[in-house]
This record gives C-alpha cells, sequence and structure tokens, in this order.
C-alpha cells in the first residue's frame, strides 16, 4: 500500500470553516510535504515539514508533524470556496535500491461549500 | 517562465501501439520524474532522472522506457501500449539538496487512453 495515505477521504464544509486532513506513512522520513491539486491540473506544492521539526505554518495553512505517531495533519482555517481541490502528502524515503524517492498519499477531496 | 511543460495534453492508442510523452523544464533543475494518477491511488512513481544522461525505475516501471538526453528534456516511451497503462501521466522537475528531495514542479499532465 501508499507510505502515505490521508484520512478522510473526502470532506465537505461550508466556506469560513476550517478544514482538517491527516495523513499517515510506513518508515522513517526526512521530511514530509503537503500538495495541492485543482481537478484536471498539476499538483502544486504548499508546504514542507522537515522530521526535527513540529509545526509550520504559511498564511493560512498550519501543518504538524508527529514522527512518534508517523502521522502528520493539514489544517486550513476559513477555508475559501477556491479551496476546493484534492489535497496530497508526500514523504521522501529510501527505495528498495538505496535511493531517494517521493511517495505520494491517495489524496483528500476537499470540496468548501459557499 | 514556462515551468514544467508536457506534450501532448490528451492521446488516445490502440492496444500495441507506442507513443513517446515529452516532458521540458526551463528551470535548470537536475532532478526529473515521471508519475501516472489513477482514480483513488494518489501518484505513483515510473521513473526518474537525477541528472543528464541518467534513469532510474521508480515503483511502477514495467511497460515503460525513458531518455534524459539533455537536461531540460525526459522522455516517457510506451513501446507496446496495453488498456493498463490509461492514465493521467505527469512529469515533474526538482531541485537537488543533498540526499534528500524537496518541492517538486508538476507539469499539466497528459491524459491517456488505451483501447
Amino acid at each position: 500500500s501508499q507510505q502515505g495515505e490521508e484520512d478522510p477521504q473526502a470532506l465537505s464544509i461550508q466556506e469560513g470553516e476550517n478544514a482538517t486532513m491527516n495523513c499517515s506513512y510506513k518508515t522513517s522520513i526526512n521530511n514530509l510535504q503537503w500538495y495541492r491539486q485543482n481537478s484536471g491540473r498539476g499538483l502544486v506544492h504548499l508546504i514542507l515539514i522537515r522530521s526535527n521539526e513540529r509545526e509550520k505554518h504559511s498564511g493560512r495553512l498550519r501543518v504538524t508533524l508527529d514522527t512518534s505517531k508517523k502521522s502528520s495533519s493539514l489544517l486550513i482555517t476559513a477555508s475559501r470556496a477556491a479551496d476546493t481541490a484534492s489535497y496530497f502528502c508526500a514523504t521522501d524515503g529510501l527505495s528498495t535500491s538505496g535511493t531517494y524517492k517521493y511517495i505520494f498519499g491517495t489524496g483528500t477531496r476537499l470540496k468548501v461549500l459557499a | 517562465n514556462a515551468g514544467v511543460t508536457q506534450t501532448p495534453k490528451f492521446r488516445v492508442l490502440k492496444t500495441g501501439q507506442s507513443m513517446t510523452l515529452l516532458c521540458a523544464q526551463d528551470m535548470n533543475h537536475e532532478y526529473m520524474y515521471w508519475y501516472r494518477q489513477d482514480p483513488g491511488m494518489g501518484l505513483r512513481l515510473i521513473h526518474y532522472s537525477v541528472g543528464e544522461g541518467t534513469t532510474a525505475k521508480g515503483e511502477v516501471p514495467d511497460g515503460y522506457n525513458v531518455s534524459r538526453l539533455k537536461k531540460q528534456n525526459f522522455l516517457l516511451g510506451l513501446e507496446s501500449a496495453a488498456p493498463s497503462q490509461t492514465s493521467v501521466y505527469f512529469c515533474a522537475s526538482s531541485l537537488p539538496t543533498g540526499g534528500s528531495l524537496y518541492e517538486q514542479f508538476f507539469g499539466p499532465g497528459t491524459r491517456l487512453t488505451v483501447l
């Protein structure tokens, strides 16, 4: 299964509410990143948190990382209709050949209702 | 800067046909990647390259080949397309930073259907 798995798979909220998405992973990491994907488009990088960091902020985004639980959460505050998208976590890790690679989760589909 | 571009945007193939997807980046990035995205499965790494003339296998390399003859281009080839290769293909690029991978910049995707 995927290294990163997001929870919930889908989330529907009203504009102005906060949205929280979670990501779990299986192996040790150097960093964890969150990406956003609008329907039919490529992914866009949102924020990176290193393994020695516990929390990071960027505008309305807040990311936490708990390496002991191998999990991360993405909080979007005061959501807007334009935040409607799929959100993916990505972790770096070692492939079986010993080289670094990215592993993406399956994503959370967020819908913000106006 | 155009960033990462992909051609074509859409393609329909018949089983057994071959095709090449082209990815180009103008950010002077060393690393380039090819992913496929299928419903409910996130992105899976097909092949990647850490520099001109070098390529490596990702998670799902079977049925695909790649080449990185020029730093700015990364080609993905399907020699004999199969219906299981129906997917959306994304190219990405990034700078190398030590031994860890950082922000990736993605192209708009190529939607491929194999009949």
